[in-house]
């Protein structure tokens, strides 16, 4: 059982290229989340969804996209990386909104990417 | 001010130690209250979860919640060598949540 799985683990780009983070999760869960990690910042909350054909903004969505095409994945898009975009970035997934009644989020391993 | 404030470390104690780890939070309206474990190069994974006031105690791990002083504790009895991690305090209203910074523990053999 895998869980939530991201992909790629580690990318480098260059300011103003383009690319697309995969999350996919194997538990059913309607929840679907994107948030990202920086020192002394906390996880901070990008985008999420609480069903198929369904996103919001979170705390921090400027510069970023997501869709949620399939239930089992979630997929967050930068269409012009900016070097303030370098991050790790964490998909989680959850079968009620997460921290409802010991439903908890399930996170993937991250994503570590750099703008240069 | 942020929703939720971590002293972020880094602690360090020895093997056998109680282990005690804080965060304040800013909003009365919050009501759920996680911790998360991180390890190193991995994603966190919940510990405990608490409703509202009071305690709720697993194992070694006990999360304790105090409505009145907003305040949230993570207590680790019997501190082991594998408790070495970064501590994460979360809570979240509707469909926004809030993280702490992290508490980096280093338990010592």
């Amino acid at each position: 059982n895998a869980g939530v799985t991201q992909t790629p683990k580690f990318r480098v780009l260059k300011t103003g290229q383009s690319m697309t983070l995969l999350c996919a999760q194997d538990m059913n869960h309607e929840y679907m989340y994107w948030y990202r990690q920086d020192p002394g910042m906390g996880l901070r909350l990008i985008h999420y969804s609480v069903g198929e054909g369904t996103t919001a903004k979170g705390e921090v969505p400027d510069g970023y996209n997501v869709s949620r095409l399939k239930k089992q994945n979630f997929l967050l898009g930068l269409e012009s990386a900016a070097p303030s975009q370098t991050s790790v970035y964490f998909c989680a997934a959850s079968f009620v909104r997460g921290g409802g009644r010991d439903q908890p989020q399930h996170f993937g391993d991250g994503t570590r990417l750099s703008i240069l | 001010q942020k929703e939720v404030e971590q002293d972020p470390g880094p602690l360090s104690v020895p093997e056998g130690a109680i282990v005690s780890l804080n965060c304040t939070y800013s909003n009365s309206a919050f009501q759920y209250f996680m911790w998360y474990r991180q390890y190193s190069r991995k994603g966190p994974e919940l510990l405990m979860y608490t409703y509202s006031s009071g305690n709720k105690e697993d194992g070694r791990f006990t999360a304790q919640v105090d409505k009145s002083s907003k305040y949230i504790s993570l207590f680790i009895r019997d501190s082991q060598p594998s408790d070495s991690a970064t501590y994460l305090c979360a809570t979240n209203t509707g469909n926004q949540f809030y993280f702490g910074t992290g508490t980096s523990l280093t338990v010592i053999p």
